[in-house]
């Protein structure tokens, strides 16, 4: 199985600072025949399942701030959110679909200071 | 937009088999492209893809899970369906129906949890 690791952990940012989460695979997730990386990131809030934020690694889902943006170095990748806002204190995974079993990160918490 | 909803027990006995259904509004189940899938969330822990139904009724499981789970279709309810067995306390989580297209997931229900104990 490809290994999603993340880190850190958890995250204590004061409101309007910059976030970022990152994740390593275990493995390249890129598909070199579309140049494409198969990895999404994902939010999720106390009690609601996890929301697509992030696919392709850097392509926003329709509807998400544009304070959200993922970057990708080889098998490494970032989930960055540019001026953190009171509404980003969730729990946030990645997740590869290169290879199946498809599998997640193990979560980074994000709390307010 | 597209909406799931799980339903099914909450609590089971030890090496029973856990039936769980994801019903779909808003667009078909059969429609060209999708793949439905389930995915579970152990408490305090991360989470783990279950595996998925295509449109036209092909399955893949997580080899992890592959002798004790079926995936099925009902198209004339447009519904979905898990069916775990042998279950064990590891079986315990939230699960989630899903629906992607490639890889990942657009559309989530909003989890039931399932607790295994006797």
């Amino acid at each position: 199985d490809i290994v999603m690791t993340q880190s850190p952990d958890s995250l204590a940012l004061s409101l309007g600072e910059r976030a970022t989460i990152n994740c390593k695979s275990s493995q390249s997730i890129l598909y070199t025949s579309n140049n494409k990386s198969y990895l999404a990131w994902y939010q999720q809030k106390p009690g609601q399942p996890p929301k697509e934020l992030i696919y392709w690694a850097s392509t926003r889902e329709s509807g998400v701030p544009d304070r959200f943006s993922g970057s990708e170095s080889g098998t490494d990748f970032s989930l960055t959110i540019s001026s953190l806002q009171a509404e980003d204190v969730a729990v946030y995974y990645c997740q590869q679909y290169y290879r199946f079993p498809y599998t997640f990160g193990q979560g980074t918490k994000l709390k307010i200071k | 937009q597209v909406q799931l909803q799980e339903s099914g027990p909450g609590l089971v006995k030890p090496s029973q088999t856990l039936s769980l259904t994801c019903t779909v509004s808003g667009g078909s189940i059969i429609s060209s492209g999708y793949f439905w899938t389930w995915i579970r969330h152990h408490p305090g822990k991360g989470l783990e893809w279950i595996g998925h139904i295509s449109y036209s009724g092909s399955t893949y499981y997580n080899p992890s899970l592959q002798s004790r789970v079926t995936i099925s279709l009902d198209p004339s309810k447009n519904q979905f369906s898990l069916k775990l067995s042998s279950l064990s306390a590891a079986d315990t989580a939230v699960y989630y129906c899903a629906r992607t297209t490639g890889g990942d997931f657009d559309s989530w229900g909003q989890g039931t949890l399932v607790t295994v104990s006797s």
